[in-house]
């Protein structure tokens, strides 16, 4: 079954353990793509990629780090987090084309920083 | 960004068709229209798209505006498992520098669809 796979699904943690969310797509998709969902400013984009070794920041990196070493993998780092890094985070991702194929979404994570 | 507008909500009975209108009078010549849905406690889902002509899936169909600046989703038969956020994006295919397409989804609000029974 073509899908995005994220993990965890839950995750509580404490502010300044770093942690990774992971994403895994197995529709040999070169796009790949992490947003967040917040109550109030629906969905934002944090960062994207390419194609592997090609990232870039989306409208709110600040806080995140990405990498793209296989192409279906996309994991997002949280460094050092803090209470408002508290969110949903979804993964998603796309074929490369000119042709405004649909994205593939993840199942979400919901995230708590305490 | 070109933005869409749609209703904040919406309510259908269920067995009826729905129609759920999108404006977006920025559009430009090279931005896709998507629709995607999102249940309760999922990710968004994809549900249909197009550019200039109506499109029809198994889940949906699309009616474009003939000068694009709106659009309509319509479920033909709205079923409980139908309730959802209904996001109408613009999906700009811009050249990036590596050649292909930024591919950038930016959502907005969407609209809450209420299905009695």
């Amino acid at each position: 079954e073509a899908q995005v796979t994220q993990n965890p699904r839950y995750l509580i943690t404490v502010t300044g353990k770093k942690l990774t969310v992971t994403c895994s797509q197995n529709m040999n998709h070169e796009y790949m793509s992490w947003y967040r969902q917040d109550p109030g400013l629906g969905l934002r984009q944090i960062y994207y990629s390419m194609n592997v070794e090609v990232t870039d920041k989306g409208d709110v990196p600040e806080g995140y780090k990405v990498s793209r070493k296989e192409k279906r993998n996309f994991p997002l780092i949280l460094e050092s987090p803090s209470p408002n890094q508290t969110s949903l985070y979804f993964c998603a991702s796309s074929s490369h084309d000119r042709l405004g194929y649909g994205y593939t979404f993840g199942s979400g994570t919901r995230l708590t920083v305490v | 960004d070109a933005k869409t507008t749609q209703p904040n909500s919406m309510e259908s009975n269920e067995e009826e068709p729905v129609h759920l209108p999108c404006n977006h009078s920025t559009i430009s010549g090279t931005d896709y229209i998507h629709w995607y849905r999102q249940l309760p406690s999922q990710g968004p889902e994809y549900v249909i798209h197009g550019l200039t002509s109506n499109v029809n899936n198994r889940m949906a169909s699309l009616a474009i505006a003939e000068d694009r600046k709106s659009s309509t989703l319509i479920l033909h038969r709205a079923t409980l498992r139908d309730a959802a956020v209904y996001y109408c994006i613009l999906r700009p295919v811009l050249l990036s520098n590596y050649g292909g397409a930024t591919n950038k989804l930016i959502f907005g609000t969407g609209t809450l669809l209420a299905v009695q029974p």
